[in-house]
């Protein structure tokens, strides 16, 4: 099934540890993002990805780092989790030309205690 | 700097009445709309988006009306049905041109009772 694949569904992680959130696009979508939401506020964007080899910050990206070494990889790294971290996070693309995210994934949910 | 903003945080409807849900912004440059549904547990669904050089833009049971003079967005259901429960939010392009300018709304959360 077409469609974007976040892993893990949801994880519990440590103050301090390190933590990548993993995407997969089989759309061969060039646009990709990563989001953020929290309770009672809109989701805000964390980076995206224009194409595969570039990457670009959002509104939140401190705390935050991506690679896109391929088309269909979106990966999010945590490099030093922080409870202010604490989100459902959202992986998205965008179809051709299209300049705004229309598919996303079911969702990471992670806390960090 | 300027956000997207809901007037209602709830909205409770009877299966086959019609809903409307709105959304205000204030960004008078923001060329381009969009709604989308986030059922419980899941990821937003792109349900339709609008330009602003249009005024009403059709789907399936969704209509989205743009009034640029009171800078207001609604999205209407026709016929609503319980699988229509859900969060709905909407969002602009506050940077023409760009494809990561976007700002969300809050959500309203629409319940469909049978």
């Amino acid at each position: 099934i077409a469609g974007i694949t976040q892993a893990p569904t949801s994880q519990i992680l440590a103050a301090g540890r390190r933590m990548t959130l993993r995407c997969t696009q089989d759309m061969r979508h060039n646009a990709m993002y990563w989001y953020r939401q929290d309770l009672g506020l809109g989701l805000r964007l964390i980076h995206y990805s224009n194409t595969a080899g570039t990457t670009g910050k959002g509104e939140v990206p401190d705390g935050y780092s991506v690679s896109r070494a391929n088309t269909d990889d979106f990966p999010l790294t945590l490099a030093s989790a922080v409870p202010s971290q604490t989100s459902v996070y959202f992986c998205a693309s965008s179809t051709q030309g299209s300049q705004v995210p229309a598919f996303f994934g079911q969702g990471t949910r992670l806390t960090v205690v | 700097g300027e956000s997207v903003g809901l007037h209602l945080p709830t909205l409770s409807v009877q299966e086959g009445d019609n809903s409307i849900i709105n959304c205000a912004y204030s960004n008078s440059a923001s060329d381009y709309f969009i709604w989308y549904k986030q059922e419980s547990g899941k990821g937003p669904q792109f349900i339709i988006d609008i330009r602003s050089n249009m005024d009403k833009r059709q789907g399936q049971r969704v209509t989205v009306l743009l009034n640029k003079t009171v800078k207001h967005l609604s999205l209407q259901i026709a016929a609503t049905q319980p699988g229509d429960s859900a969060v709905y939010f909407c969002a602009e392009n506050m940077v023409p041109g760009s494809n990561y300018k976007l700002t969300f709304g809050k959500g309203t959360l629409l319940t469909v009772n049978p």
